[in-house]
């Protein structure tokens, strides 16, 4: 199957400081990818939909100007949380779609953020 | 609006089988999938369906009817690592996934 990578796996860091996060798909392009936001004992949330070369769309409530998105590249988007807050402490998952599939969406690892 | 229903916990004993449904309203459709999610992981892909009927791969199954706006998924011969929250999710018309909250399974010896 199709291989989605995010980087890092895990960060901690203090709050005001921003922190980026990476996804990656390793063996096919992604024309679109999906960052989510998931806390503890709760579903995905479905954050903002990055399109390659275009700007993201936002979900309802999800600030753009906190977190920003690019999708420079096929196989590459960008999530940065910007002075983040203890708030913003979850567990970061991207994904992408294949578009030879079924719409299938692969997921990346998953980021885990705490902001102290 | 637009609602996924799944069961917020189910309950099932090792080597039984267990049913999970999932019911949804949704603004068009394009497919119904099921992910595994095992505890501060990411979700796996289990099944997709999006015409009526059952599909199986192995101990899971998905079930779909379009006019009933309802799935299930079915997992036989339970074993303990199938211990998991188990996702259901509709691709929309304008191929946005919908998630449900999501089944936690609580598989027992």
């Amino acid at each position: 199957g199709a291989v989605v990578s995010q980087h890092p796996s895990r960060v901690i860091c203090k709050s005001g400081t921003s922190v980026k996060i990476e996804c990656r798909s390793l063996d096919f392009q992604a024309t679109t990818m999906f960052w989510y936001r998931q806390f503890p004992k709760q579903s995905l949330m479905l954050m903002a939909t990055s399109n390659e070369g275009s700007k993201a769309t936002y979900e309802q409530g999800v600030e753009k100007d906190k977190f920003l998105i690019n999708h420079a590249s096929l196989t590459l988007s960008t999530l940065t949380v910007t002075s983040a807050h203890p708030e913003d402490s979850s567990f970061y998952i991207c994904s992408a779609i294949r578009r030879d599939g079924y719409n299938e969406q692969f997921f990346g690892p998953g980021t885990r953020l705490t902001v102290l | 609006g637009q609602n996924i229903d799944q069961p917020t916990e189910m309950t099932a004993t090792e080597g039984a089988i267990v049913q999970i449904n999932c019911t949804y309203q949704t603004s068009g459709f394009n497919g119904l999938f099921w992910y595994q999610q095992h505890a501060g992981e990411a979700p796996t892909f289990l099944s997709y369906n999006v015409l009526d009927g059952l599909e199986e791969k192995g101990r899971f199954s998905s079930f779909l009817s379009r006019s009933k706006g309802y799935s299930y998924l079915l997992l036989k011969e339970l074993q303990m690592k199938d211990s998991a929250s188990y996702l259901c999710a509709v691709m929309d018309s304008n191929y946005q996934l919908i998630w449900g909250a999501g089944t936690k399974l609580i598989i027992k010896p």
